[in-house]
């Protein structure tokens, strides 16, 4: 089974709707991370936390949401969906300290029409 | 604000040898690392340089140069698997800037 698991893998929604993506994980590790990737761009981070209880912006963050329901569990809300947030999206971990290695889960592809 | 810069393409033969560079302007440096991402798939860890030096694992080495706010990865005895696109990202205050990627085309 996949340390890192996104659902759903594939999404298709209409400008204004809300919506949740969900990341899994069963590495143990403290620290989750969401991030885009825009084709012919690198990643860009959205949110990430530390623990449950911190969460904080990243680059990136306007017009997204996330919840942190349990250390294994990582959400992005996107509260009214805009054709421009149409990407990829990636939930990744890693352990807490500087060692930086990050586990990246197989993406979400989102497309707001 | 953060910027990292590297080639947009690269292109090797099996076999050879292909450096991949990377320069970065950033505040509160603590590392660079490497990513590697096949086409349709998630990004995949190779290497974290925090200090200046080498580091090597397998085929693939990563150097950092603090002082010239610069990196590179290498790699050697080039595979057709290797065909894929690299990112060097920057570890800053906790948060990673990734650059916006290299796709290196691996040819027979």
């Amino acid at each position: 089974d996949a340390d890192v698991t996104q659902t759903p893998r594939n999404r298709i929604t209409k400008t204004g709707k809300r919506i949740m993506l969900e990341c899994s994980q069963t590495k143990g590790h403290d620290r989750m991370y969401w991030y885009r990737q825009d084709p012919g761009l690198g990643l860009r981070l959205i949110y990430y936390s530390f623990d449950v209880k911190d969460i904080n912006k990243g680059e990136i963050s306007d017009g997204y949401s996330v919840s942190r329901q349990a250390q294994a569990k990582f959400s992005l809300s996107l509260e009214s969906a805009i054709p421009n947030q149409t990407a990829l999206y990636f939930c990744a971990t890693s352990k807490t300290g500087l060692s930086s290695e990050q586990y990246f889960g197989p993406g979400t592809r989102l497309t707001v029409t | 604000g953060q910027s990292l810069e590297q080639p947009s393409e690269v292109t090797a033969v099996e076999g050879a040898i292909v450096q991949i560079n990377c320069t970065y302007q950033t505040s509160g440096f603590y590392g660079l690392s490497w990513y590697q991402q096949h086409d349709g798939g998630a990004p995949t860890f190779l290497s974290y340089n925090a200090l200046d030096g080498l580091e090597e694992t397998g085929r693939f080495s990563s150097f950092l140069s603090r002082s010239d706010s610069y990196g590179y990865l290498l790699l050697q005895e080039l595979q057709m698997k290797d065909s894929a696109s690299y990112f060097c990202a920057v570890e800053s205050f906790n948060k990673f800037y990734f650059g916006s990627g290299t796709k290196l085309n691996v040819k027979p």
